[in-house]
């Protein structure tokens, strides 16, 4: 069964502080993997699309990497701003079927 | 901005009543995507339109469906509504899909229905 688990669930740091969210994904064919932003109540904004030939991305202060051999990606933020309060989600993308599946998040607070 | 509009912003309707989302994707974006986004769900894929033609179906319900006219506009039509069909429904777009290949999708800022 295609599925995306996400770890922590929900984490709390402390403003100017680095962070790394987890993603275990099972999806098969797999095509590429996302790391979306969504701030409550508003439509999730793409961070990082990875294939399964590359293993980091930038993206500002945020990298992803991506392992394909273990199925694992991470999403590391450095230097974390109270605007970077958000879900993150990571989605695994079965390629030609068109269809992406999603993670249910990691809710990440920054506090001053 | 992602550029993509969703109309409108809130609904509020009665259990077994029928409604109509209404999805513009960005200017030159032939790919429109549905999905809903539950609280305890998370998103949810449920169809794609690629230049007017359903390319593929996630887990969408027989009583909804949905269509991408030819001025690539797409709306979601939603009927005999439930409780649990409450939720947040976003439209996203991308120029193209499949293929392997990494399309970046834009999502619209959602369409928060309430079924009462």
């Amino acid at each position: 069964k295609n599925q995306v688990e996400q770890s922590p669930q929900s984490l709390i740091i402390l403003e100017g502080k680095n962070c790394t969210l987890q993603c275990n994904y099972t999806v098969s064919p797999f095509s590429n993997l996302r790391w979306y932003k969504q701030d409550t109540g508003r439509g999730p904004v793409s961070l990082t699309i990875m294939t399964f030939s590359e293993n980091t991305k930038s993206n500002g202060r945020y990298t992803a990497t991506l392992d394909a051999d273990t199925k694992q990606s991470s999403l590391h933020i450095t230097a974390s701003q109270l605007s970077d309060s958000a879900s993150y989600i990571c989605v695994g993308d079965g390629g030609s079927q068109g269809n992406l599946i999603f993670g249910k998040g990691t809710k990440l607070s920054v506090k001053p | 901005d992602s550029g993509v509009t969703q109309t409108p912003k809130h609904l509020i309707t009665a259990t077994g009543q029928r409604v109509t989302l209404r999805c513009s994707p960005r200017s030159g974006d032939l790919s429109v995507y549905w999905y809903q986004q539950s609280l305890d769900q998370g998103l949810q894929f449920l169809i794609q339109y690629y230049n007017g033609e359903e390319r593929a179906k996630g887990n969408i319900l027989e009583r909804f469906s949905a269509q991408q006219f030819p001025d690539l506009h797409s709306e979601l039509n939603l009927s005999s509504l439930e409780l649990g069909d409450s939720a947040l429904y976003f439209c996203a777009s991308s120029v193209g899909f499949g293929g392997g290949a990494p399309w970046t999708q834009y999502f619209g800022p959602g369409t928060r229905l309430l079924v009462l």
